[in-house]
């Protein structure tokens, strides 16, 4: 699996757009990124996935950009409640590689 | 509908005492089972994983093993927990191509 690198934390004010970026230099040809979020006492829950470019869903927007060597989180108009762990893994997509989680990147959201 | 469970919630052992965490999938068939560890304010930590009954990959040499009965059950255990245990266990599953992982409520381990 190819190395990701994260900010260790980030803080930001609610309502306003978060992006967090995430290092992925060796990325293989076939490897998906993928983003989970973890609240405290709980376990990661997917956001998002994507392999180039842009993909959106109804929780964030992730950016790829051409050479695949980062990727960026995007959270529009964050709450408090965004509050939590987040998680960027690279990856085939194969019942053979398992998922390994980096030490993610802290964010909190501040009134 | 797919779920997950995972018990106990929370257990406290003295070390040098056994353990085992038992984790059932529902709903599906032939899933990947995954136990992690997660320290205080750490990341996660893979320990171990399975693509089938019988079929275990340690990830990380420590004092534990996991064992997998059955097609949708996965057990992790130790003959002798030691305080370096501690920690807050979570078993996942997902499907044939890790698309994504689901996880389990989590079991807070304290070895005191």
């Amino acid at each position: 699996l190819a190395k990701t690198t994260q900010p260790i934390s980030m803080d930001s004010y609610e309502g306003q757009e978060v992006n967090i970026t995430c290092s992925h230099n060796n990325i293989a040809t076939n490897d998906y990124i993928t983003w989970y979020q973890q609240f405290p006492s709980q376990g990661p829950r997917f956001i998002i996935q994507g392999y180039k470019t842009k993909v959106t869903n109804e929780v964030a927007s992730l950016f790829i950009p051409a050479d695949r060597k980062s990727s960026t989180l995007s959270l529009p108009r964050v709450s408090l409640s965004d509050t939590a762990v987040y998680y960027c893994l690279t990856g085939l997509l194969s019942g053979n590689t398992p998922l390994v989680f980096g030490k993610g990147t802290r964010l909190s959201v501040i009134a | 509908s797919q779920t997950i469970h995972q018990w106990p919630a929370t257990l406290v052992q003295p070390v040098g005492s056994p353990l085992s965490l038992e984790c059932t999938v529902e709903g599906t068939s032939n899933p990947n089972l995954y136990w992690y560890r997660q320290a205080a304010g750490r990341g996660l930590q893979l320990l171990f994983y399975s693509v089938g009954i019988g079929q275990i990959s340690s990830e990380v040499p420590q004092n534990l093993s996991a064992s997998r009965p059955q097609d949708r059950q996965f057990i992790l255990s130790s003959k002798k927990l030691l305080l370096s245990d501690s920690g807050f266990y979570l078993c996942a599953w997902s499907g044939p191509l890790n698309t994504e992982a689901f996880f389990g409520q989590g079991t807070r381990l304290t070895v005191v």
